[in-house]
């Protein structure tokens, strides 16, 4: 099943922070975190695996509660160049077919503005 | 090192017309994807290559095929479009890494195709 993302849209000023979350009904193994611009290609930020530890860089970090299958992004201090589509995506095994099949959610749409 | 390459970017068809969106990446990885994306669906894995000699099925493969030509490069063909095939179509690549027991898969995205089909 497709997770889900909340919100679907957020608008904010520089330097507000935010926070995406990622549930699914069923358990996972890991939690990918892209980031896509409008006309352009999914970039990677991060990655949480069951068993992990919380990832981060500069501004940007999540954290993994594996008994709530559930993940959160967390922007600090936004820049305009946040801006754009987050998409987080499942698996559900580490080994085998679905180690390789990840599930994306519906995206959460990210406006910065000035 | 240009990464993941997809042509073409854009690509018309009319319903019954077929063809091969195709793929290469230069970063020696194993593995290789196909997402389709339609508006407020998000990214939908279509057909994937675990490794060289191997295809597997995602969640929407119905419609399409696909070859895993050699390690560098994974095409998507279609071989009957059909107007719900009009999409923006993605390949990938990844290598897994294993840290400390863990496995790590971060998947590198190409630039997309466009298609519409008529």
């Amino acid at each position: 099943q497709q997770p889900v993302q909340s919100p679907q849209a957020v608008i904010l000023r520089e330097g507000e922070d935010a926070v995406i979350n990622c549930s699914s009904s069923k358990a996972l193994y890991s939690v990918h975190w892209y980031r896509q611009k409008h006309g352009e290609a999914p970039i990677f930020l991060m990655i949480l695996l069951k068993g992990g530890e919380q990832k981060g860089h500069d501004k940007i970090s999540a954290s993994f509660n594996e008994k709530k299958q559930q993940s959160s992004l967390y922007l600090t201090a936004s820049q305009l160049s946040y801006s754009g589509t987050y998409f987080c995506g499942t698996t559900a095994t580490y080994s085998g077919a679905g180690s390789y099949q990840l599930t994306f959610g519906k995206g959460t749409k990210l406006s910065v503005i000035p | 090192n240009a990464g993941v390459t997809q042509t073409p970017k854009f690509q018309v068809l009319k319903t019954g017309q077929s063809m091969t969106l195709q793929c290469a990446q230069d970063m020696n990885h194993n593995s290789m994807y196909w997402y389709r994306q339609d508006p407020g669906m998000g990214l939908r894995l279509i057909y994937y290559s675990a490794s060289e000699g191997t295809t597997d099925k995602g969640e929407v493969p119905n419609g399409y095929n696909v070859s895993r030509l050699n390690k560098r490069e994974f095409s998507l063909r279609l071989e009957s479009a059909a107007p719900s095939q009009t999409s923006v179509y993605f390949c990938a690549s990844s290598e897994s890494i294993t840290d400390q027991g863990l496995i790590y898969n971060e998947q590198f995205f190409g630039p997309g195709t466009r298609l519409t089909v008529l």
